[in-house]
């Protein structure tokens, strides 16, 4: 089946230590999007990416990292200087051009130890 | 001013009837406008997406856009309590949809 997958689906982080969310689609999307998601608020984005080896800063970067190696796959990097990571992590994927809408994984939420 | 506003709600409405959810955006140069359905602890779900002004109908469902006025609706006809959840308004400056603006969401519960 075609789809996105998230891993881990929960994901627990000790202070001072980096954990990374992967993220894989298999629908041959062209552009990734890492959105963070806290409670009562809209989605954030953090970081996208439209092509290989090629990806650009959201509207809340900072304490975040990732790569684009493959087209399949758009893994997120949580490091010790994000100081408030404790969200709901959702990557979505879409076809690049035509206004063709973004779908989404089941989401990694992580929360601090 | 937010950039997508929508009323938290809950909004409650009895089953069979007419759900009707708001969304109002502050950038006139948005092109693409998308409503998703997030149940509570998952991943939000594309439901409809307009680019024209009217309306457009999918089902029960049925996306309203008035670009002059800057806002687009969701209307749910026959709303079923599988129904509830929160629905998000995402609005795009353009057709490439790299950046979508989310709005907070309005929660809809419908009851038996």
């Amino acid at each position: 089946d075609g789809g996105i997958t998230q891993s881990p689906k929960y994901l627990f982080r000790k202070e001072g230590q980096n954990v990374t969310l992967s993220c894989e689609q298999n629908l041959n999307h062209d552009a990734m999007y890492w959105y963070r998601q806290d409670p009562g608020q809209g989605l954030r984005l953090i970081y996208y990416s439209q092509i290989v080896n090629d990806f650009q800063k959201g509207d809340i970067a900072e304490g975040y990292s990732v790569s684009r190696e493959k087209k399949e796959s758009f893994p997120l990097t949580v490091t010790s200087a994000q100081k408030n990571p404790t969200a709901f992590y959702l990557c979505a994927s879409r076809y690049v051009g035509g206004g063709q809408p973004q779908h989404f994984g089941d989401g990694t939420r992580l929360s601090i130890l | 001013q937010k950039e997508v506003e929508q009323n938290s709600g809950p909004l409650s409405v009895p089953e069979g009837a007419i759900a009707s959810l708001n969304c109002t955006y502050s950038d006139r140069g948005s092109q693409s406008f998308f409503w998703y359905r997030q149940y509570s602890g998952k991943s939000p779900e594309l439901i409809m997406s307009i680019y024209s002004n009217g309306d457009k109908e999918d089902g029960r469902f049925t996306a309203q856009l008035n670009k002059a006025s800057q806002y687009v609706s969701l209307l749910i006809r026959d709303s079923q309590p599988s129904d509830s959840a929160t629905y998000l308004c995402a609005v795009s400056r353009s057709y490439n949809t790299d950046k979508l603006i989310f709005g907070t969401g309005t929660r809809l519960q419908v009851f038996p």
